[in-house]
């Protein structure tokens, strides 16, 4: 059965320090992989999306960037974080139109 | 107009009875429909595809309306642990994207 593993749980981090979220699939090939960000009280916004390798595309201009160096491996990633960056961050993965399974999220928050 | 949109709530309801969530989507090419249900600081987590005919599983039904472009969700027999927000979910053919509402909030009271 497919897995998704998604880490930290918990996050914070100072204003203009850098930040790592990792992402990893099982049991699958090939999966389209997504970023997606709510922020308190807020619906989920999508960030990055990956159908394979070193394919990304981007939704929302912003400091953060996507990296996928593996086909089940997905990475947020930004320079310098804002106060603005804050939010519960999730990955998820889909194969064909079966909706998303999620990863148990990372909790961010900037201070 | 936001391209799915949910009533906020929260829907308020006692125990054992029947409640319907309404969601309305902008894009007519859409082709896959979904309702999410997610807990309080956790992942949303997949709770029914929505199909043309509609669909039922144990105490949800689900309608699609494509005139009119709605989706539906009705849960009957409202239980405590219904309580969460439900995310209605829209994807296009031809893209890899789902959009997501902003949700609408159930509390089941005692």
């Amino acid at each position: 059965s497919q897995t998704i593993h998604q880490w930290p749980a918990t996050l914070v981090q100072p204003v203009g320090s850098p930040l790592s979220l990792e992402c990893t699939v099982e049991g699958t090939s090939n999966p389209n992989l997504y970023w997606y960000r709510q922020a308190a009280g807020r619906g989920l916004q999508l960030l990055f999306y990956s159908v394979g390798i070193g394919q990304i595309s981007s939704e929302v201009p912003q400091n953060l960037s996507a990296s996928r160096p593996q086909d089940r491996q997905f990475i947020l990633s930004s320079k310098k974080l804002l106060l603005s960056d804050s939010g519960f961050y999730l990955c998820a993965w889909s194969f064909g139109p079966r909706g998303y399974t999620f990863g148990s999220g990372t909790r961010l928050t900037v201070v | 107009r936001k391209e799915v949109e949910q009533d906020p709530g929260p829907f308020n309801v006692p125990e054992g009875a029947t409640v319907a969530f309404n969601c309305t989507y902008s894009n007519s090419a859409s082709q896959s429909f979904f309702w999410y249900r997610q807990d309080c600081r956790k992942e949303p987590k997949l709770l029914m595809s929505v199909y043309s005919s509609g669909n039922e599983d144990g105490r949800f039904t689900a309608q699609l309306n494509r005139a009119s472009q709605y989706i539906s969700l009705l849960i009957r027999d409202s239980k405590l642990s219904d309580s969460a927000t439900y995310l209605c979910v829209v994807s296009t053919s031809g893209t890899y994207k789902y959009i997501f509402g902003t949700g609408t909030r159930l509390k089941v009271l005692a």
